[in-house]
């Protein structure tokens, strides 16, 4: 178990709509990543966010937003979701974005399937 | 852009050594890790290696870094069942802001027949 939590475990849901994951980082870390898993782009980075403040951006379309709040629990919204949007949706953690904080500990994912 | 490259799968028998191997193309890499993946589960960082070592063990695993051929590999010593997993290469440069973001390869799937 890594210390990072993420709700749901499964979503399904239709085209066009609109769904929020959630994920609590570790105890005491500050920082928070969004990954996407799929078979075809394989884990492309999406975002980072920094004790409340967006740190990097990836790959994240412009449908898709996140923001951590200040007991620094994260979101990611996704919107008008298509079908191509269907796959495992990582978060990860870590005390801070640089030097021995390097280490990013994931969440067991959230499973998207978009119908 | 950076790139990772890892072969997709690699078959071993029970109590071999299993290597794993991974390129990148980013010479500015800072950090290489290798993540491990079981069924229904988040990658669990297993070992990293900073740019300026050419070797870390840990316990069955060994590392070996060639940065000159930007090439990564994990040696697993006497692998086990519980070693079939899909292992994920990363490297990581410091992005602007101090981030450090990590770059995945599509991961090897090992398979470890009794």
């Amino acid at each position: 178990d890594s210390g990072v939590t993420q709700t749901p475990k499964h979503l399904i849901t239709a085209t066009g709509q609109r769904v929020t994951l959630r994920c609590s980082p570790r105890s005491g870390d500050l920082s928070v990543y969004w990954y996407q898993q799929s078979l075809d782009q394989g884990l492309q980075f999406l975002i980072q966010y920094y004790n409340g403040e967006e740190r990097a951006k990836g790959n994240i379309l412009e449908r898709f937003s996140a923001q951590q709040f200040p007991d620094l629990h994260s979101e990611l919204n996704l919107s008008s979701l298509e079908l191509g949007d269907s796959a495992l949706y990582f978060c990860a953690s870590s005390v801070g974005v640089g030097g021995y904080t390097y280490e990013q500990y994931f969440g067991p994912g959230t499973r998207l399937t978009v119908t | 852009g950076e790139d990772v490259e890892q072969s997709l799968f690699l078959s071993v028998r029970e109590g071999d050594s299993s290597v794993i191997n991974c390129t990148y193309t980013d010479s500015s890499s800072t950090y290489l890790y290798w993540y491990k993946q079981e069924p229904g589960a988040g990658l669990q960082l297993l070992t990293y290696i900073f740019s300026n070592m050419d070797m870390k063990q840990d316990q069955r695993l060994t590392v070996l870094l060639n940065k000159k051929d930007k090439h990564l590999s994990l040696r697993i010593a006497d692998t086990q069942t519980g070693d079939s997993a899909i292992y994920f290469c990363a490297e990581t440069a410091v992005e602007t802001g101090g981030s450090y973001i990590p770059t995945f390869g599509r991961g090897t799937s090992l398979i470890v027949h009794p």
